[in-house]
């Protein structure tokens, strides 16, 4: 079974900054989805980046972008120049896709953007 | 046009009731899921179908019973609701596999706060 790990569960950083999200995870597939969700008090699970294991380039999403390092299992995200829209939960969840598998998700990260 | 709807968004209902979440999906994904968020946030999913076929099925109290009558609409069931059913549930919804490696390939609903009080 796969596992997924957020080792930080809560972050805080000023506006304008530059924070890293860490993750990492298990699984003896070597093809499979990552996604990073981002969800707000609103609840509501967004969506923020994506990446297949297949591919080595690391995906950008306009602020936001990943670190893949498929042989050492990691996945980190990197939001850039923070804005006070940010603060949320986020999510790291893997999947081997395909079928009907569910989304793996780790315990998530609490960032906080302070003005 | 919303890809994923849940109903309702709230519902908080006594102990021992039997209540229902609807979720209709309109993206033509022929898979859909349940998920339930804990307190502490954490996700995990309970049951998925796929063309109105239980495929997964985790460890879920049988008091939970999911419904597919065609492959856009996937309800939850939960009969005698305890305290420890309080929680958010999620529905999703995605392709058996992903065409092509594009298009976000998952797709949330907004989520059902459920409150058993």
């Amino acid at each position: 079974a796969q596992t997924v790990t957020q080792s930080q569960p809560e972050m805080s950083v000023q506006e304008a900054e530059t924070v890293t999200l860490s993750c990492t995870y298990d699984t003896s597939e070597s093809n499979y989805y990552l996604f990073w969700y981002k969800q707000p008090p609103s609840r509501q699970m967004i969506l923020v980046i994506r990446q297949e294991a297949y591919k080595q380039q690391n995906a950008t999403e306009n602020r936001f972008s990943v670190n893949f390092q498929k042989a050492a299992k990691s996945f980190s995200l990197k939001i850039s120049d923070s804005q006070l829209g940010d603060t949320a939960m986020y999510f790291c969840a893997f999947w081997q896709g395909g079928g009907a598998d569910g989304l793996t998700f780790g315990k998530g990260t609490h960032l906080i953007i302070q003005p | 046009d919303t890809a994923v709807s849940q109903t309702p968004k709230y519902l908080v209902t006594q102990m021992g009731n039997d209540k229902s979440i609807k979720c209709e999906q309109n993206l033509g994904h022929d898979t859909m899921y349940w998920y339930k968020q804990d307190s502490k946030k954490f996700l995990k999913i309970m049951f998925s179908y796929n063309n109105k076929e239980l495929i997964i099925n985790e460890t879920v109290p049988n008091r939970f019973s999911p419904k597919s009558p065609d492959k856009a609409h996937l309800n939850l069931h939960i009969n005698s609701l305890e305290l420890g059913d309080s929680a958010v549930y999620f529905c999703a919804s995605s392709h058996w596999s992903i065409p092509g490696g594009e298009g976000d390939g998952y797709t949330f609903g907004s989520g059902t706060r459920l409150t058993v009080v």
